[in-house]
């Protein structure tokens, strides 16, 4: 079974500074997909970004970034010039064959004005 | 584009009755959705996997005669809880499977019964 470890619980950033939120996750399988999710107070979940595994080059939109190291079964994400939305619940997730999410514990990012 | 909507956001219901959720993908038509329930400040539980004009797949340990899932459409499934109890409070999420199976999540509903 497929399984994702957020060991953090929370981290706190100061506004305009990079934080990187750390994943790391076991799975035999070859072909999946990757996704850090953000879920704010209002508990809407909201897709950040998505790493396909058959892709070496790290995904990125605009301020987020990953750090993919397949071997290293790692997907890190990268936050920069944070900003005070950015505040909230982030869920590392992976999917694979049978298209369920498995989902890590999250990880509370607050930022600091 | 890939909105999901929720409906209701949250419900109060009395012991006993029976509360129905929907799902709507409103930009998209979705083969596949799933049913979470997440308690306060943890992850998601996956309930349910909904496939439209079948049977739903339920994870073990989740009462399908309790939990009723219909995706009897591209754009639509709905969740009933049945018999309502104090425990079943929580907060019900559901998603659209997408391209690349990107899942897409409604807002969700949050259940209370008294």
């Amino acid at each position: 079974a497929q399984t994702v470890t957020q060991s953090q619980p929370e981290m706190s950033v100061q506004e305009a500074e990079t934080v990187t939120l750390s994943c790391t996750y076991d799975t035999s399988e070859s072909d999946y997909y990757l996704f850090w999710y953000k879920q704010p107070p209002s508990r809407q979940m909201i897709l950040v970004i998505r790493q396909e595994a058959y892709k070496q080059q790290n995904a990125t939109e605009n301020r987020f970034s990953v750090n993919f190291q397949k071997a290293a079964k790692s997907f890190s994400l990268k936050i920069s010039d944070s900003q005070l939305g950015d505040a909230a619940m982030y869920f590392c997730a992976y999917t694979g064959a049978n298209s369920k999410l498995t989902f890590g514990k999250g990880i509370t990012l607050s930022v600091r004005p | 584009g890939a909105v999901v909507s929720q409906h209701p956001s949250r419900v109060i219901c009395k012991s006993g009755t029976s509360v129905k959720i929907e799902c709507r993908s409103l930009d998209f038509q979705a083969t596949t959705m799933f049913w979470y329930r997440q308690f306060p400040k943890q992850s998601l539980m996956l309930m349910a996997t909904s496939n439209e004009g079948s049977k739903a797949t339920y994870e073990q340990g989740v009462e399908k005669d309790k939990f009723l899932i219909n995706h009897a459409s591209l754009t639509l499934s709905t969740l009933t809880v049945t018999s309502a109890h104090p425990e079943d409070s929580s907060f019900y999420i559901c998603s659209a499977r997408f391209i690349q199976e990107t899942q897409y999540f409604g807002p969700g509903t949050r259940l209370l019964v008294l």
